[in-house]
């Protein structure tokens, strides 16, 4: 059963652009989770998707946006890229919200923003 | 604002020591701790987790970890530890019924042969 995939594996951008992330979660999984991990910090929740809908978000500035498509696949998009952006951007599945189902994790984007 | 303290960002153990990582988060009310694991190349992967009840938690791999309620804290322990124990351990905690976790800095644990 093929894990959680991100792509890309590694991302070059410039500031100011915008960066789009993808996510392809479980088979099956219907909640998909973004979370940001910055060099030297902890992961941080930026968003949680369920169903297609937005669930619930992070404390991020809403530059930080993303969507569910039908097949549960999901997008994280930065827009007006800083420096600060530069981190490593992982994805999570669970098969649903519940946190009796585990939630597995792919193996992250790396943004680096110059 | 809630907030989970990993004690050690790195730990040099030789094999067959013992091992305890700590745990401290913030939050006061009822919690959902989790610890996970991320071996060199690997995804992250759950170790364990602590619900309710026994408030000593056996995970894969001889991992264990305490629940202590009064002192905040979600210790992750093994009593003799491996060379391929070697990976980055992340705590992580919510109050929530889904996975918005908030998440320690992680510990780099490298274990000598």
């Amino acid at each position: 059963e093929a894990g959680v995939t991100q792509s890309p594996t590694h991302l070059i951008k410039t500031r100011g652009q915008q960066a789009t992330l993808r996510c392809s979660p479980i088979s099956g999984h219907t909640s998909v989770y973004w979370y940001q991990q910055a060099l030297g910090l902890g992961l941080q929740f930026l968003l949680w998707y369920d169903e297609g809908e937005e669930r619930n978000r992070g404390n991020f500035p809403p530059r930080f946006s993303g969507r569910q498509f039908p097949n549960y696949s999901s997008e994280l998009n930065v827009n007006a890229l800083e420096l600060e952006d530069s981190a490593l951007y992982l994805c999570a599945s669970s098969l649903g919200w519940d946190l009796n189902t585990e939630a597995f994790f792919g193996q992250g984007t790396r943004l680096t923003v110059v | 604002a809630q907030s989970v303290s990993q004690h050690n960002h790195h730990v040099i153990l030789s094999e067959a020591a013992s091992l305890e990582l700590g745990c401290n988060y913030s939050y006061g009310g009822t919690v959902n701790l989790f610890w996970y694991v991320q071996y060199p190349g690997q995804h992250l992967q759950l170790l364990l987790k602590y619900f309710s009840g026994d408030p000593l938690v056996k995970g894969i791999k001889g991992f264990e970890a305490e629940f202590i309620k009064s002192k905040f804290s979600f210790n992750l322990r093994k009593p003799s530890v491996q060379w391929s124990d070697t990976a980055e351990y992340f705590c992580a905690v919510n109050k929530a019924s889904n996975y918005q976790l908030i998440w320690g800095a992680g510990t780099k644990l490298i274990i000598k042969p």
